[in-house]
């Protein structure tokens, strides 16, 4: 079936360090690919999302490009602050069926100064 | 205000007991999903919904009822809720099968 593999936490990064978290999937047809963010006590919110392969999705110094080749679609951010200290979901949606979003199990990162 | 909500924010209630967890959205989102949060579990889908008076089954809908008899309220009921039901409850809307906007969530510990 559809599913999305994430990098297992917690990362622990000093502030301004490159960040990556390891995003895989396994799908039928062409999914659009989405990363999102939950903060302490929020619920979960839309970081950023590609919809087509090469497709790069951006947002708050936070990027992804969709690989169609490797199956892949990692979170990079240049140089991390505390206030990204959070937990990121990565998700699919086969955009077409009667599918909802499959959600990674989310990888928690601790951002300290 | 625009956007989706839940009440209570947070509930304690016993064993056995009936307890609905209510969601509401204002954009008129079509789509109305139900999820639980658990440690090591991520977010599982409980129930979601397409349109008012259709309901499907998620993941882990056992133990839970949904209705929708209006598009922008979608209860969770937890008929006789049992300790493995504590959990962070999230309600989430789309119009899409696209980007979902998610609710604060709701902390219920059962006793």
């Amino acid at each position: 079936g559809d599913s999305v593999t994430q990098m297992e936490g917690p990362v622990t990064l000093s502030e301004e360090a490159f960040l990556t978290i390891n995003c895989t999937y396994t799908a039928t047809g062409y999914p659009s690919l989405f990363w999102y963010v939950q903060y302490p006590g929020e619920g979960l919110q839309l970081l950023l999302k590609a919809t087509k392969a090469d497709d790069k999705g951006s947002n708050k110094g936070f990027e992804a490009t969709y690989r169609k080749e490797t199956t892949s679609f990692h979170l990079e951010k240049g140089s991390v602050q505390v206030s990204d200290s959070a937990v990121y979901f990565c998700a699919l949606s086969l955009n077409s069926g009667n599918t909802p979003l499959v959600f990674g199990k989310g990888t928690r990162l601790s951002v300290i100064a | 205000d625009a956007g989706i909500t839940q009440s209570p924010r947070y509930k304690i209630t016993e064993t056995g007991r009936q307890v609905t967890l209510m969601c509401h959205q204002t954009w008129s989102h079509s789509y109305m999903f139900w999820y639980r949060q658990d440690l090591g579990h991520g977010l599982r889908l409980i129930y979601y919904s397409a349109a008012a008076d259709i309901t499907d089954k998620g993941e882990v809908p056992d133990g839970y009822v949904v209705s929708r008899s209006k598009t922008e309220n979608f209860p969770l009921t937890l008929e006789s809720a049992t300790r493995s039901q504590t959990s962070v409850y999230f309600c989430a809307s789309s119009e899409l099968w696209d980007t979902q906007y998610f609710g604060p969530g709701t902390r219920l510990t059962v006793l």
